[in-house]
């Protein structure tokens, strides 16, 4: 089944300790995207990547690390995880490339993450 | 149930009532604009696109219209059902891959 995997999906720590959400896809896309999703502000953008070893800033990347050292995972890390970064992150991936960046965006199933 | 609704403009249809959610989107050089559905607890899921060489798509049940003398996109579902209650998000991408959401409407089907 064609889909895109978040793990985990549910995470309660303390402000300072490093953690890494993972995400991986099965359909060889080259474009993956990380988002935080907050009451009444829809999704921002925290990173992009555009294909392995390329990444880019989206609007909210502060406090944030992403990687692209294979094709089909790209996780974000939280070097000091702070209460302002309690959301719910979703991971997404395109067939889109750069020449082509029509494509629609499928989103895993989200983590919820929970700073205290 | 996720809590990332709250606060969101709400529309409240009749089923086998169309519905019209609208969006105004803020890149006059945005080129390519995608509507999303998200039901409790899940991630958005695509619905419709269209490029900005086009002012109407049409799909199963459902339509994207795009002004852009008026930065304003709109989706319209056509007999609504209880099924489609969900969150509605319009977005749009800039620049390449760079995408931004909108604030999501939230669109209630009464039996």
């Amino acid at each position: 089944e064609a889909q895109v995997t978040q793990n985990p999906r549910y995470l309660i720590t303390v402000t300072g300790k490093k953690l890494t959400v993972t995400c991986s896809q099965n359909m060889n896309h080259e474009y993956m995207s990380w988002y935080r999703q907050d009451p009444g502000l829809g999704l921002r953008q925290i990173y992009y990547s555009m294909n392995v070893e390329v990444t880019d800033k989206g609007d909210v990347p502060e406090g944030y690390k992403v990687s692209r050292k294979e094709k089909r995972n790209f996780p974000l890390i939280l070097e000091s995880p702070s209460p302002n970064q309690t959301s719910l992150y979703f991971c997404a991936s395109s067939s889109g490339t750069g020449r082509f960046p029509y494509n629609e965006q499928f989103f895993g199933p989200g983590t919820r993450l929970t700073v205290l | 149930g996720e809590s990332v609704g709250l606060h969101l403009p709400t529309l409240s249809v009749q089923e086998g009532d169309n519905s019209i959610i609208n969006c105004a989107y803020s890149n006059s050089a945005s080129d390519y604009f995608i509507w999303y559905k998200q039901e409790s607890g899940k991630g958005p899921q695509f619905i419709i696109d269209i490029r900005s060489n086009m002012d109407k798509r049409q799909g199963q049940r459902v339509t994207v219209l795009l002004n852009k003398t008026v930065k304003h996109l709109s989706l319209q579902i056509a007999a609504t059902q209880p099924g489609d209650s969900a969150v509605y998000f319009c977005a749009e991408r800039t620049g390449g891959f760079k995408t931004i959401f909108g604030a999501g409407t939230r669109l209630f089907v009464k039996a």
